[in-house]
């Protein structure tokens, strides 16, 4: 079906606002990860689920940055007290097993004004 | 800090001729390459990849080669299109889960 999905694709927040940022992966795919990706760089990791377990959390910047993937599907990334320096597209991707090839989102393209 | 780079942060080509864009990483543990194009306002896309075992792979106008020896990864696109204008990223992954990405190369196609 349809490939990885992302909402919203803009987002602006005032700093000190919490965002919540979705993924819908795609359907059957058991691993999905979450990257931050600045102004022209790469991206970066910042987390990994398998199915509902979070396995790898190592790239998270701050405990401000909290994801959930709560049914084994659609994850959230929620980054509370927004700061400047979270501005930065959120890519999401996913992949049917751990090794298998990652497929991405659009991204979230944050603002924190 | 981070295991890949880009040589060059952009390249301009004549539409017809071959590019190639060079990767430099410094893990000598990294198994496994990937290549990614990411278009304006898109997600990355998987180009090709290459496992440590090898040191050439091939797909359609695009070829990958690994040095292992100088920890070297470059991408070559036959006969570039318009199309192909786009950053290039390299990425590579060390038995983990997650991609290591480098800067990006922008690639422009001048018709």
């Amino acid at each position: 079906g349809a490939g990885v999905s992302q909402s919203p694709r803009y987002k602006v927040a005032k700093r000190g606002q919490d965002v919540a940022l979705r993924c819908d992966p795609i359907s059957g795919h058991v691993s999905l990860f979450w990257y931050q990706q600045a102004l022209g760089q790469g991206p970066e990791f910042l987390t990994y689920f398998q199915n509902e377990a979070q396995l790898d959390k190592s790239g998270l910047p701050s405990d401000r940055f909290f994801a959930e993937r709560p049914e084994g599907s659609v994850s959230t990334l929620k980054i509370q007290r927004t700061q400047q320096e979270d501005s930065a597209v959120y890519l999401c991707a996913s992949s049917l097993v751990i090794y298998n090839e990652q497929f991405f989102g659009p991204g979230t393209r944050l603002t924190v004004l | 800090g981070e295991s890949v780079g880009l040589h060059l942060p952009t390249l301009s080509v004549q539409e017809g001729d071959n590019s190639i864009i060079n990767c430099a990483y410094s893990n000598s543990a990294s198994d496994y390459f990937i290549w990614y194009k990411q278009e304006s306002g898109k997600g990355p896309q998987f180009i090709i990849d290459i496992r440590s075992n090898m040191d050439k792979r091939q797909g359609q106008r695009v070829t990958v080669l690994l040095n292992k020896t100088v920890k070297h990864l470059s991408l070559q696109i036959a006969a570039t299109q318009p199309g192909d204008s786009a950053v290039y990223f390299c990425a590579d992954k060390t038995g983990a889960n997650n991609l290591f990405f480098g800067t990006g190369t922008r690639l422009t196609v001048i018709p």
